[in-house]
């Protein structure tokens, strides 16, 4: 079935380092993907998104680019800060209307 | 506009016991969708509600069951508790702003089953 894998964490890094968080699926179709994030003891909020291949999402610096060939959707952000600490789902939604995530990457960023 | 809210934010309940979680989506989204998630975990789809009919279910069993109003609010209850029903319970709205279709999820229910 539909699934959603991410890389495993806790993803510590210090103030101003690159991050990469990979993320891979398997869909039947051609699913919308995204990326969540979910700061401690709060709900989750909507990162970015890409709907169809080779589309780029790209906020508050993070980008992440649909690549179909790789069934793709890796997080990435040039210079993390104190503030991006959090937990990271990558999810697709797929025609059924339901989204589908991965099991999350805690990321820590150091000063 | 309050965006997505749920009440109530914490819940105590103990094995076997009853319990209803309640979710008002976003002012004009008329599709509400529940899900759990459970600690260091990703969030687990538990069924969808359009037009007051659940329109879709993920791979719960029956104990959790939901409804929706008129007012497009919905209700989540789940009957005879286990202690593996403790998580973070969140709701999602989804409805079409400008031709194109958003989703939002409230901040959620944190259900401890002792």
């Amino acid at each position: 079935g539909d699934s959603v894998t991410q890389m495993e964490g806790p993803v510590t890094l210090s103030e101003e380092a690159f991050l990469t968080i990979n993320c891979t699926y398997t869909a039947t179709g051609y699913p919308s993907l995204f990326w969540y994030v979910q700061y401690p003891g709060e709900g989750l909020q909507l990162l970015l998104k890409a709907t169809k291949a080779d589309d780029k999402g790209s906020n508050k610096g993070f980008e992440a680019t649909y690549r179909k060939e790789t069934t793709s959707f890796h997080l990435e952000k040039g210079s993390v800060q104190v503030s991006d600490s959090a937990v990271y789902f990558c999810a697709q939604y797929n025609q059924g209307g339901k989204l589908i995530f991965g099991q999350g990457t805690e990321l820590s960023v150091k000063p | 506009d309050a965006g997505v809210t749920q009440s109530p934010t914490h819940l105590i309940k103990t094995r076997g016991q009853q319990v209803t979680l309640r979710c008002s989506p976003k002012s004009g989204h008329d599709t509400v969708s529940w899900y759990q998630q459970a600690l260091g975990q990703g969030p687990q789809f538990i069924f969808q509600y359009y037009e007051e009919e659940e329109r879709q279910r993920g791979n719960f069993p029956d104990r959790f069951s939901g409804h929706q109003f008129p007012n497009y609010s919905s209700e989540l209850n789940v009957n005879a508790l286990l202690l593996g029903d403790s998580a973070l319970y969140l709701c999602a709205s989804t409805g079409r702003f400008r031709g194109r279709e958003e989703q939002f999820f409230g901040p959620g229910t944190r259900l401890t089953v002792l």
